[in-house]
């Protein structure tokens, strides 16, 4: 069964402190993306990769970082880590070229930020 | 910029009814595509359903279809023969296709969904 898995179901930080969201995925995909939900908001784009070393900004960049360095991993880093980027994060990978393939998404990391 | 319109945060259906679950979206490009995601309370997301702009025929898988009016950019789910199960929030979300390579997807805001006995 194909698979997007995220290393940390729930994470409690401190403000200030440095935050790696790890994602990997085993399907081959070379497009990946990082996901935040809030409710009433639902989930808007961090910032996105299309190939390996490859990244994009999403609507809602600011305070993030992203790493990919290989293709199966995709990594989201907060720098410093503040209140209000506590959240539900998602992770998601999806094949090019297949226009009909949904985009498969992780599990979720729940980060809360005290 | 492209934009998911959700209009409806909650919905009530009683089993074995159908239900539809409006979606507008708004984008100048004329190649895109549009997913219906549930996400049950468990929080994963599962993929119902895909409809690309160029497809004539409306999108079907089982219990689920979709009504998609390209003039009036519209892509509403129909739940045909509700479950309990079918209880969750469910997200409309449009793909763009990106000059430079890749795509993205956007999201609506979501509908919350119960199914009532």
């Amino acid at each position: 069964d194909v698979k997007v898995t995220q290393s940390s179901r729930y994470l409690v930080k401190r403000t200030g402190e440095k935050v790696f969201l790890e994602c990997v995925q085993d399907m081959d995909h070379e497009n990946m993306f990082w996901y935040r939900q809030d409710p009433g908001l639902g989930l808007r784009l961090i910032y996105f990769s299309y190939d390996v070393k490859m990244k994009e900004k999403g609507d809602i960049p600011e305070g993030y970082s992203v790493s990919r360095e290989k293709k199966e991993r995709f990594s989201l880093i907060l720098e410093s880590a503040s209140t209000n980027q506590t959240s539900m994060y998602l992770c998601a990978s999806r094949p090019t070229g297949r226009y009909n393939y949904g985009y498969t998404f992780g599990s979720g990391t729940r980060l809360t930020v005290v | 910029a492209q934009k998911i319109t959700q209009t409806q945060p909650g919905m009530f259906v009683q089993e074995k009814e159908a239900v539809t679950l409006d979606c507008t979206y708004d984008t100048s490009d004329q190649s895109y595509g549009l997913f219906w995601y549930k996400q049950p309370s468990s929080g994963e997301m599962i993929f119902l359903i895909y409809q690309g702009s160029y497809d004539e025929q409306n999108a079907t898988e089982g219990r689920y279809s979709l009504n998609f009016q390209k003039a009036r950019k519209s892509a509403n789910l129909v739940i045909s023969a509700s479950q309990l199960g079918d209880s969750a929030m469910y997200f409309c979300a449009m793909r763009e296709d990106l000059t430079g390579g890749g795509n993205k997807l956007t999201f609506g805001t979501g509908t919350q969904l119960k199914v009532e006995l």
